[in-house]
């Protein structure tokens, strides 16, 4: 069974601090994505990446970095979090195969107080 | 600026009713348009999803209707079920492996 897990729920940090938010795929899928989703905005996709060490920019990258040093695992660094920066960030992954379908993970809820 | 526009932002229907989301999109090159449904606590998951060669696609209860002159595409739940509750975002992208724009998402209860 298809399986995106990303390693927190909830999250509570203050203004400043680095953020980590880790997102690990059992599907050996090339593709990963980063998302923030947003009340009335839908998901804006933040980063993708298609391979390993691989990265591209999304819609919204500002203020965020990734990192993908192994195929089933993609990291979305927030350097500096600001209160601009809460939001439920959802990471997704998929294959290339014969389906286009992006598996999500439950997302993680960040706040920056 | 949100590529692809949706309505409405909420909907309440009764059991058995018939519940209607709209889309619409300017970019002509897109030419893959997903529906995804996200229920409480979980991510989204692919729902159903057309292609403008066709102009309806239909799966159990649910229906893709596409307009390709009028840039809309819209989805219908036949005979809503308190299931069905959950939110429902369409989608777009150039090709199959393009990044996805997502519509801001319709929230839909079906009372029972």
């Amino acid at each position: 069974d298809v399986k995106v897990t990303q390693s927190s729920r909830y999250l509570v940090k203050r203004t400043g601090e680095k953020v980590f938010l880790e997102c690990v795929q059992d599907m050996d899928h090339e593709n990963m994505f980063w998302y923030r989703q947003d009340p009335g905005l839908g998901l804006r996709l933040i980063y993708f990446s298609y391979d390993v060490k691989m990265k591209e920019k999304g819609d919204i990258p500002e203020g965020y970095s990734v990192s993908r040093e192994k195929k089933e695992r993609f990291s979305l660094i927030l350097e500096s979090a600001s209160t601009n920066q809460t939001s439920m960030y959802l990471c997704a992954s998929r294959g290339e195969g014969s389906t286009y379908e992006q598996y999500f993970g439950p997302g993680t809820r960040l706040t920056v107080t | 600026q949100q590529q692809v526009k949706q309505s409405p932002q909420s909907l309440i229907v009764q059991k058995g009713g018939i519940s209607i989301i709209n889309c619409a999109y300017e970019n002509t090159a897109f030419d893959y348009f997903p529906w995804y449904q996200q229920f409480p606590g979980k991510g989204p998951a692919l729902l159903i999803a057309i292609r403008p060669d066709v102009s309806e696609k239909k799966e159990g209860r649910f229906t893709i209707s596409f307009n390709k002159s009028a840039k809309q595409f819209s989805l219908h739940i036949m005979d809503s079920q308190p299931g069905d509750s959950a939110t429902y975002f369409c989608a777009a992208s150039i090709g199959s492996w393009g990044k996805l724009q997502f519509g801001a998402g319709t929230q839909v209860v079906v009372t029972p």
